[in-house]
């Protein structure tokens, strides 16, 4: 079946640093969403991608799809204090509106 | 506050009992998804709904899940015959306009 993986799995940045996590599938996607979650907290939505290649900046939040639709990355600039959470990316394929999610990736970030 | 509301948050019961969840998704939404999350890991798919229809079912949820949306508003969750596997946190998700909203979870705890 279909898997999602997330690397890295955790994350400890110094406050100010950059933070990239990447989202691979094992199938084309049709779309793929990233959500995050605060320790206790529930997914929140941040945002969706659709078109090969697409970009889309989100103030310090880069998110890119992958030429192929099999890939995405999320990128912070100048993480914060804020920005801790669990990031998960969501697949979906064509035919359906079921999503997988992906293994997520565990920010902290040291102030 | 997502909107989506589930009840109760949280549970305890013993291993061999049956327990239900109810989730209120947003009004207008017509798409209702149930996930399980287990700690450090993503929101697995569970099922999801199109109004009062069942669309899809994971493959990995044994008969003794059940869900149901009788006039596509509410959604229950039963669990029959609990087993300490069954531990976990149950997420509700209703779609919006592409973007699933969560709701804050049912945290179930079979002893």
């Amino acid at each position: 079946g279909q898997q999602v993986m997330q690397i890295p799995q955790y994350q400890h940045v110094q406050e100010g640093e950059d933070f990239t996590t990447y989202c691979n599938s094992s199938t084309t996607l049709s779309n793929i969403q990233w959500y995050k979650q605060r320790p206790g907290g529930h997914p929140v939505f941040l945002i969706q991608l659709v078109k090969s290649g697409e970009v889309k900046k989100q103030k310090r939040l880069t998110f890119q799809f992958g030429e192929a639709k099999k890939n995405s990355s999320l990128h912070i600039t100048a993480t914060q204090t804020t920005d801790v959470g669990t990031y998960f990316c969501a697949a979906g394929t064509s035919g359906t509106y079921k999503y997988i999610f992906g293994t997520g990736t565990r920010l902290k970030v040291l102030a | 506050d997502t909107g989506v509301s589930q009840d109760p948050r949280h549970k305890i019961t013993k291993r061999g009992q049956n327990v239900t969840f109810r989730c209120d998704p947003i009004s207008e939404h017509n798409r209702l998804y149930w996930y399980r999350q287990t700690l450090g890991q993503g929101p697995e798919f569970l099922t999801y709904f199109q109004n009062e229809a069942q669309l899809e079912k994971s493959r990995l949820l044994s008969d003794r899940f059940s869900a149901e949306r009788p006039k596509g508003s509410f959604s229950t969750l039963e669990i029959q015959r609990t087993e300490q596997g069954d531990s976990a946190m149950y997420l509700c998700a209703s779609e919006g306009g592409k973007t699933q909203y969560f709701g804050p979870g049912t945290r179930l705890l079979v002893l």
